[in-house]
C-alpha cells in the first residue's frame, strides 16, 4: 500500500490564484480529513469527509472547498489564493469513521504551499 | 469544538521517563483518547489510544484516570530521536468527526 498521497510537494501561487491539492489514500479508508499546520504551530482541521459524497466544516474553512466523488480522493481546492494561507496542508485518512472507535489517522506528508 | 490543554515544551535527559499530561475536560462518553508524535517537516503519526484505565504498547504508556478529564503519556527511557512535538486528541463532544488538535507539547531530549 501506498498510504496517504499528496501532490504537489512544494506549490507557488501568486495572490489570487486558485489551485487544487491533491490527497488520494489506497487503504479504503471511510474517514478522510485536511489540516493546515503553520510555522511553529499546532495542526488545524479545514474539512474532513465521513465518506464518499459527505464532507463537513472543521475550524477554518473559509477559503476552501473539499469534494468526496470517490472513496480514494478528497481533493482540497484554494478558489483565490491569499498570503494568509502560506501553511504546509496535511490530508489525513483513518478506516472508522462511524461507531465508538476511531481508528488512528494516517498522515501524508504534506504539501508546502507559500502564497506571494 | 473539543479542547486540549499540555504543556507548551518539555526537556529531558537520555534515558529518563517523561510524563506529558493532556487535559480534555469536555471529553464525550464514548470518545477515546488519542496521542500522536510529530517530527519536523513531517506529518504526525500515530503513538497508542485508549479509553479508560492503562494501555501499554512498545513505544508507550497511557494512563487515563476513571473521570477521564485527564490523561497521561508515559514515554520510558526517551532517547534523542523523541524530540518531537507531542499531540494528545479527543473527538468533539457533540459527536460529529472533528478531530481537533492542540497546541501540543515540544519535547526536547537532552544528551
Amino acid at each position: 500500500n501506498a498510504g496517504v498521497t499528496q501532490t504537489p510537494k512544494f506549490q507557488v501561487l501568486k495572490t489570487g490564484q486558485s489551485m487544487t491539492l491533491q490527497c488520494a489514500q489506497d487503504m479504503n479508508h471511510e474517514y478522510m480529513s485536511w489540516y493546515r499546520q503553520d510555522p511553529g504551530m499546532g495542526l488545524r482541521l479545514i474539512h474532513y469527509s465521513v465518506g464518499a459524497g459527505i464532507t463537513d466544516q472543521g475550524e477554518v474553512p473559509n477559503g476552501y472547498n473539499v469534494s468526496r466523488s470517490t472513496t480514494e480522493d478528497f481533493p482540497l481546492r484554494l478558489l483565490s489564493a491569499a498570503p494568509s494561507q502560506t501553511s504546509v496542508y496535511f490530508c489525513a485518512s483513518s478506516y472508522s469513521s462511524l461507531g465508538e472507535y476511531k481508528d488512528e489517522q494516517y498522515f501524508g506528508p504534506g504539501t508546502r504551499l507559500t502564497v506571494t | 469544538l473539543a479542547k486540549t490543554t499540555q504543556p507548551i515544551s518539555m526537556d529531558s535527559y537520555e534515558g529518563q521517563e517523561v510524563n506529558i499530561t493532556c487535559s480534555h475536560n469536555n471529553i464525550a462518553t464514548n470518545d477515546y483518547i488519542t496521542w500522536y508524535q510529530q517530527f519536523p517537516s513531517q506529518g504526525p503519526r500515530f503513538i497508542i489510544q485508549g479509553y479508560k484505565t492503562k494501555v501499554t504498547n512498545e513505544v508507550a504508556s497511557l494512563f487515563i484516570p476513571a473521570d477521564r478529564k485527564s490523561s497521561t503519556l508515559s514515554l520510558p527511557r526517551v532517547s534523542l530521536s523523541d524530540t518531537a512535538v507531542y499531540y494528545c486528541l479527543v473527538g468533539d463532544p457533540s459527536g460529529t468527526y472533528k478531530y481537533i488538535f492542540g497546541t501540543g507539547t515540544r519535547l526536547k531530549v537532552l544528551a
